[in-house]
């Protein structure tokens, strides 16, 4: 599977939107990428995935590059809640995910 | 719906000791894996099954043996206990992956659980 990489930490202020970016140079045209988050004390949680184009749902966005060699998770306003670990993931023929250390996000009030 | 439930929470063992974490879920899931996250790290896969009465190795499968006998549970066993196991050891469900035409293979949302706290002094 295709190595990704994250910022290991981030910050931004409530009710402020934030791009989190996730770097996959070596994605290969089938791959899809998913996005996971972690709360503090709990399991991950699905963000969402995508494969060539933009997604959009209740949680979040998800930008693709063109070249799909790296991608943005968009929070468009954040909340205290928000506060968690963000794993970018990129599956490829195996039946398993591959996550990395991810990118921890503070949210300031 | 309970989703994935984990037992136990929490459990110390001492070096040699075995034991047997559940997991159970009640979504009718296809696939259940078996992660372990240590301090400041990610998850790593340690095995996984696609089906009742199938499993298969992850990235860290030595010294853990899983059995899927019922659709719903997915057990992982340590044989020795050794102070390295110590971690917090992930449970997760999906409903199976499909191909989709020229686009490859999709792996549907995985829904963990709470976590098994596992101290091996």
């Amino acid at each position: 599977d295709a190595k990704t990489t994250q910022p290991n930490s981030m910050e931004s202020n409530e009710e402020e939107p934030v791009h989190l970016p996730c770097n996959h140079s070596t994605i290969s045209g089938t791959d899809y990428i998913h996005w996971y988050r972690q709360l503090p004390s709990q399991g991950p949680e699905y963000v969402i995935h995508g494969l060539t184009s933009n997604v959009n749902n209740r949680m979040a966005s998800l930008a693709i590059a063109e070249d799909r060699k790296s991608s943005t998770l968009i929070l468009h306003r954040a909340t205290l809640r928000d506060a968690a670990v963000y794993y970018c993931t990129v599956q490829g023929s195996a039946r398993q995910l591959t996550f990395g250390s991810g990118t921890q996000l503070t949210v300031l009030p | 719906n309970a989703g994935v439930t984990q037992t136990p929470k929490f459990r110390v063992l001492k070096t040699g000791q075995s034991m047997t974490l559940l997991c159970a879920q009640d979504m009718n899931h296809e696939y259940m894996y078996w992660y372990r996250q240590d301090p400041g790290m990610g998850l790593r896969l340690i095995h996984y099954s696609v089906g009742e009465g199938t499993t298969a190795k992850g990235e860290v499968p030595d010294g853990y043996n899983v059995s899927r006998l019922k659709k719903q549970n997915f057990l992982l066993g340590l044989e020795s206990a050794a102070p390295s196991q110590t971690s917090v050891y992930f449970c997760a469900s999906s409903s199976a992956g499909y191909q989709v035409a020229g686009q490859g293979w999709m792996n549907q949302p995985q829904h963990f659980g709470d976590g098994t706290r596992l101290s091996i002094l």
